[in-house]
Protein backbone atom coordinates (compact mmCIF):
# COMPACT_ATOMS: atom_id res chain seq x y z
CA UNK A 1 0.00 0.00 0.00
CA UNK A 2 1.53 3.13 -1.47
CA UNK A 3 -1.12 5.79 -0.45
CA UNK A 4 -1.40 8.98 -2.17
CA UNK A 5 1.78 10.76 -3.00
CA UNK A 6 2.83 14.81 -3.01
CA UNK A 7 5.15 16.40 -4.72
CA UNK A 8 6.47 18.67 -3.27
CA UNK A 9 6.12 18.54 0.69
CA UNK A 10 6.55 22.45 0.45
CA UNK A 11 7.02 25.37 -1.52
CA UNK A 12 8.12 29.23 -1.01
CA UNK A 13 7.60 31.60 -3.68
CA UNK A 14 6.81 35.14 -4.10
CA UNK A 15 3.49 37.23 -5.04
CA UNK A 16 2.98 36.62 -8.59
CA UNK A 17 4.74 33.63 -9.54
CA UNK A 18 3.33 30.30 -10.69
CA UNK A 19 3.39 27.38 -8.67
CA UNK A 20 2.71 23.54 -10.11
CA UNK A 21 1.84 20.52 -7.37
CA UNK A 22 1.61 17.09 -8.47
CA UNK A 23 -0.22 14.13 -6.67
CA UNK A 24 -0.06 10.31 -7.35
CA UNK A 25 -3.01 9.03 -5.73
CA UNK A 26 -3.47 5.05 -4.95
CA UNK A 27 -3.37 3.09 -7.98
CA UNK A 28 -6.36 1.56 -8.48
CA UNK A 29 -8.13 4.33 -7.41
CA UNK A 30 -10.15 6.00 -10.11
CA UNK A 31 -11.62 9.24 -8.14
CA UNK A 32 -9.38 11.75 -7.34
CA UNK A 33 -9.78 15.26 -5.04
CA UNK A 34 -8.00 18.52 -4.13
CA UNK A 35 -8.66 20.11 -0.84
CA UNK A 36 -7.19 23.05 0.79
CA UNK A 37 -7.16 23.49 4.20
CA UNK A 38 -6.04 26.62 5.94
CA UNK A 39 -4.28 27.15 9.64
CA UNK A 40 -7.38 25.84 12.36
CA UNK A 41 -9.78 25.03 9.43
CA UNK A 42 -10.88 21.74 7.97
CA UNK A 43 -10.19 20.72 4.58
CA UNK A 44 -12.28 22.65 1.62
CA UNK A 45 -13.06 20.95 -1.57
CA UNK A 46 -11.63 22.32 -4.59
CA UNK A 47 -12.10 20.04 -7.84
CA UNK A 48 -12.63 16.48 -8.46
CA UNK A 49 -11.98 14.05 -10.83
CA UNK A 50 -13.55 10.77 -12.06
CA UNK A 51 -10.50 9.13 -14.65
CA UNK A 52 -9.41 11.84 -16.77
CA UNK A 53 -12.57 14.05 -16.60
CA UNK A 54 -13.07 16.73 -14.26
CA UNK A 55 -16.44 16.41 -13.10
CA UNK A 56 -16.96 19.47 -10.15
CA UNK A 57 -15.42 22.28 -8.92
CA UNK A 58 -16.00 24.65 -6.31
CA UNK A 59 -16.44 28.27 -6.36
CA UNK A 60 -13.04 28.79 -4.20
CA UNK A 61 -11.16 27.58 -7.41
CA UNK A 62 -10.77 31.24 -9.10
CA UNK A 63 -9.83 31.20 -12.95
CA UNK A 64 -6.04 31.39 -11.53
CA UNK A 65 -6.61 27.91 -10.70
CA UNK A 66 -6.24 25.12 -13.08
CA UNK A 67 -5.94 21.54 -12.28
CA UNK A 68 -5.68 18.43 -15.00
CA UNK A 69 -5.39 14.78 -14.32
CA UNK A 70 -4.06 13.11 -18.12
CA UNK A 71 -4.75 9.39 -18.80
CA UNK A 72 -6.61 9.20 -15.22
CA UNK A 73 -3.28 8.81 -13.55
CA UNK A 74 -1.67 11.60 -11.56
CA UNK A 75 -2.76 15.28 -11.16
CA UNK A 76 -1.56 18.41 -11.03
CA UNK A 77 -2.91 21.63 -9.52
CA UNK A 78 -1.58 24.95 -11.09
CA UNK A 79 -1.82 28.20 -9.20
CA UNK A 80 -0.86 31.23 -11.39
CA UNK A 81 -0.23 34.82 -10.35
CA UNK A 82 -0.11 33.45 -6.82
CA UNK A 83 -1.81 35.85 -3.97
CA UNK A 84 -1.03 35.69 -0.32
CA UNK A 85 -4.34 34.60 0.29
CA UNK A 86 -3.33 31.37 -1.43
CA UNK A 87 -0.98 30.83 1.56
CA UNK A 88 -2.40 27.00 2.69
CA UNK A 89 -1.77 23.48 2.90
CA UNK A 90 -3.20 21.64 -0.64
CA UNK A 91 -4.57 18.20 -0.07
CA UNK A 92 -5.04 15.25 -2.52
CA UNK A 93 -7.08 12.20 -1.90
CA UNK A 94 -8.30 9.90 -3.82
CA UNK A 95 -11.42 6.98 -3.79
CA UNK A 96 -12.34 4.13 -5.81
CA UNK A 97 -16.59 4.24 -6.67
CA UNK A 98 -17.90 1.41 -6.12
CA UNK A 99 -21.64 -0.04 -5.22
CA UNK A 100 -20.73 1.05 -1.48
CA UNK A 101 -19.96 4.59 -0.54
CA UNK A 102 -16.56 4.93 -0.19
CA UNK A 103 -13.84 7.18 2.42
CA UNK A 104 -11.26 8.78 0.58
CA UNK A 105 -7.76 8.44 1.37
CA UNK A 106 -5.22 11.61 2.04
CA UNK A 107 -2.19 12.70 0.76
CA UNK A 108 0.28 14.33 3.34
CA UNK A 109 -0.66 17.54 1.30
CA UNK A 110 1.81 20.45 0.25
CA UNK A 111 2.36 23.79 2.09
CA UNK A 112 2.66 26.59 -0.21
CA UNK A 113 3.73 29.89 1.72
CA UNK A 114 2.87 33.14 -0.55
CA UNK A 115 5.61 35.88 0.75
CA UNK B 1 -25.76 23.55 2.37
CA UNK B 2 -24.11 20.78 4.66
CA UNK B 3 -22.56 21.96 7.97
CA UNK B 4 -20.68 20.57 10.39
CA UNK B 5 -20.08 22.00 13.82
CA UNK B 6 -17.49 20.40 16.16
CA UNK B 7 -16.77 21.49 19.64
CA UNK B 8 -14.98 21.85 21.79
CA UNK B 9 -12.64 23.42 19.22
CA UNK B 10 -9.70 22.35 21.73
CA UNK B 11 -9.66 19.93 24.31
CA UNK B 12 -6.82 19.45 26.94
CA UNK B 13 -6.83 15.85 29.32
CA UNK B 14 -4.46 13.92 31.42
CA UNK B 15 -3.35 10.93 30.32
CA UNK B 16 -5.85 8.02 31.45
CA UNK B 17 -8.78 11.11 31.28
CA UNK B 18 -11.82 9.73 29.08
CA UNK B 19 -13.92 11.89 27.59
CA UNK B 20 -15.71 13.11 24.31
CA UNK B 21 -15.91 14.98 21.01
CA UNK B 22 -18.87 16.86 19.93
CA UNK B 23 -19.77 16.64 15.87
CA UNK B 24 -23.17 18.21 14.94
CA UNK B 25 -24.45 18.27 11.42
CA UNK B 26 -26.93 19.39 9.25
CA UNK B 27 -27.36 17.93 6.01
CA UNK B 28 -29.64 17.04 2.85
CA UNK B 29 -29.69 12.75 3.31
CA UNK B 30 -26.72 11.72 4.89
CA UNK B 31 -24.63 8.78 2.79
CA UNK B 32 -21.99 8.58 5.28
CA UNK B 33 -20.42 10.34 8.40
CA UNK B 34 -16.84 10.09 8.83
CA UNK B 35 -13.78 10.93 11.69
CA UNK B 36 -10.43 11.05 10.19
CA UNK B 37 -7.89 11.70 12.48
CA UNK B 38 -4.94 14.78 11.43
CA UNK B 39 -1.53 15.11 12.99
CA UNK B 40 0.55 18.46 12.26
CA UNK B 41 1.83 18.74 9.03
CA UNK B 42 0.06 15.95 7.84
CA UNK B 43 -3.18 14.84 6.09
CA UNK B 44 -5.47 13.19 7.42
CA UNK B 45 -6.17 9.84 8.27
CA UNK B 46 -9.05 7.96 8.23
CA UNK B 47 -10.68 6.61 11.46
CA UNK B 48 -14.19 5.40 11.16
CA UNK B 49 -17.11 5.58 8.65
CA UNK B 50 -20.58 5.63 10.18
CA UNK B 51 -24.01 5.16 8.10
CA UNK B 52 -26.96 5.23 10.02
CA UNK B 53 -28.76 6.66 13.66
CA UNK B 54 -27.34 4.05 16.47
CA UNK B 55 -24.50 2.77 14.71
CA UNK B 56 -20.81 2.68 16.77
CA UNK B 57 -17.59 1.48 15.78
CA UNK B 58 -14.37 1.05 18.15
CA UNK B 59 -10.83 1.02 17.35
CA UNK B 60 -8.10 0.38 20.14
CA UNK B 61 -9.26 3.54 22.52
CA UNK B 62 -11.89 5.37 20.46
CA UNK B 63 -15.13 4.77 20.21
CA UNK B 64 -17.38 6.55 17.24
CA UNK B 65 -21.27 6.76 17.88
CA UNK B 66 -24.00 8.33 15.16
CA UNK B 67 -27.64 9.95 15.91
CA UNK B 68 -29.72 11.60 13.66
CA UNK B 69 -28.01 15.27 14.55
CA UNK B 70 -24.59 14.65 15.97
CA UNK B 71 -21.71 11.72 16.29
CA UNK B 72 -19.58 11.16 19.01
CA UNK B 73 -16.11 10.08 19.36
CA UNK B 74 -15.53 8.75 22.82
CA UNK B 75 -12.20 8.69 23.55
CA UNK B 76 -11.45 5.98 26.90
CA UNK B 77 -8.24 5.84 28.76
CA UNK B 78 -6.46 8.13 26.40
CA UNK B 79 -2.33 8.24 25.92
CA UNK B 80 -0.15 11.20 24.77
CA UNK B 81 0.02 9.49 21.36
CA UNK B 82 -3.81 10.16 21.01
CA UNK B 83 -2.92 14.13 20.90
CA UNK B 84 -3.83 15.34 17.33
CA UNK B 85 -6.70 16.94 15.82
CA UNK B 86 -9.57 15.09 15.51
CA UNK B 87 -11.95 16.24 11.94
CA UNK B 88 -15.90 15.09 11.72
CA UNK B 89 -17.13 15.21 7.84
CA UNK B 90 -20.36 14.53 5.89
CA UNK B 91 -21.12 12.70 3.07
CA UNK B 92 -24.51 13.59 1.53
CA UNK B 93 -26.50 13.60 -1.69
CA UNK B 94 -25.67 17.07 -1.62
CA UNK B 95 -22.31 17.51 -0.36
CA UNK B 96 -20.94 19.73 -3.76
CA UNK B 97 -17.75 18.01 -3.89
CA UNK B 98 -17.61 15.40 -5.72
CA UNK B 99 -19.67 11.71 -5.41
CA UNK B 100 -17.45 11.14 -2.29
CA UNK B 101 -16.72 14.51 -1.43
CA UNK B 102 -16.81 15.52 1.69
CA UNK B 103 -17.08 18.80 4.22
CA UNK B 104 -15.43 18.81 6.94
CA UNK B 105 -15.88 20.64 10.44
CA UNK B 106 -12.97 22.83 11.94
CA UNK B 107 -12.14 19.85 13.99
CA UNK B 108 -11.04 19.55 17.70
CA UNK B 109 -7.36 20.15 18.70
CA UNK B 110 -6.77 17.32 21.54
CA UNK B 111 -3.81 17.24 23.76
CA UNK B 112 -3.15 14.63 26.41
CA UNK B 113 -0.26 15.26 28.76
CA UNK B 114 1.38 12.79 30.72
Amino acid sequence: DTGVSQDPRHKITKRGQNVTFRCDPISEHNRLYWYRQTLGQGPEFLTYFQNEAQLEKSRLLSDRFSAERPKGSFSTLEIQRTEQGDSAMYLCASSFSGIVREKLFFGSGTQLSVL
Amino acid sequence: EDQVTQSPEALRLQEGESSSLNCSYTVSGLRGLFWYRQDPGKGPEFLFTLYSAGEEKEKERLKATLTKKESFLHITAPKPEDSATYLCAVQSADSGGGADGLTFGKGTHLIIQP
